[in-house]
């Protein structure tokens, strides 16, 4: 299996649930990143992961908690979000000082 | 306030024809910018990108031409085909300013070609 993979691709949960979104990479990549897409909206940086390191949380709410164990693996923890978190959730990778990134082909989370 | 804009939330193409998409940034510093294709259930996919010590990049059907006086990019296809049909991000970044890439993506134009 080959670049970037979410799961699970569609979720939807609860105001007082917890889960989590999955992306991993086969690209060999060492940057993750987390991106939401709200409807008619630019794609929104949430986190960024170079080498397993955070750089990047661009005034996320706490309710998402991002990990990245290893450069192939980051998870993006929801709990207690509010129905305006529904969105599609994209994850991407890349070289660091590369700026193309891949796109997995996102997580459609819905929060009733 | 937006960064990167584009002004047209959607346009259509009639198949063969030219396909031109528009692309304006406010911020000087951008000196690398991308155009990415995203279908309906997919993510987006890099298209082409160009550096601002150019004013044109061609792949193909496709050429991107930079304006940076105008802060003005815009994608051109030709022809444009039904399998073009999908929202084109633009974007800019600056390159190696940091040690990842901040990528800044405007809001798409979804393209139809019609047969």
């Amino acid at each position: 299996e080959t670049g970037v993979t979410q799961t699970p691709r569609h979720l939807v949960m609860g105001m007082t649930n917890k889960k989590s979104l999955k992306c991993e990479q086969h690209l060999g990549h060492n940057a993750m990143y987390w991106y939401k897409q709200s409807a008619k909206k630019p794609l929104e940086l949430m986190f960024v992961y170079n080498f397993k390191e955070q750089t990047e949380n661009n005034s996320v709410p706490s309710r998402f908690s991002p990990e990245c164990p290893n450069s192939s693996h980051l998870f993006l923890h929801l709990h207690t979000l509010q129905p305006e978190d529904s969105a599609l959730y994209l994850c991407a990778s890349s070289h660091p000082g590369y700026n193309i990134q891949y796109f997995g082909a996102g997580t459609r989370l819905s929060v009733l | 306030d937006q960064q990167v804009k584009q002004n047209s939330p959607s346009l259509s193409v009639q198949e063969g024809r030219i396909s031109i998409l528009n692309c304006d940034y406010t911020n000087s510093m951008f000196d690398y910018f991308l155009w990415y294709k995203k279908y309906p259930a997919e993510g987006p996919t890099f298209l082409i990108s160009i550096s601002s010590i150019k004013d044109k990049n061609e792949d193909g059907r496709f050429t991107v031409f930079l304006n940076k006086s105008a802060k003005h990019l815009s994608l051109h296809i030709v022809p444009s085909q039904p399998g073009d049909s999908a929202v084109y991000f633009c974007a800019a970044s600056a390159v190696f300013k940091t040690s990842y890439d901040k990528v800044i993506f405007g809001p798409g134009t979804s393209l139809s070609v019609i047969p």
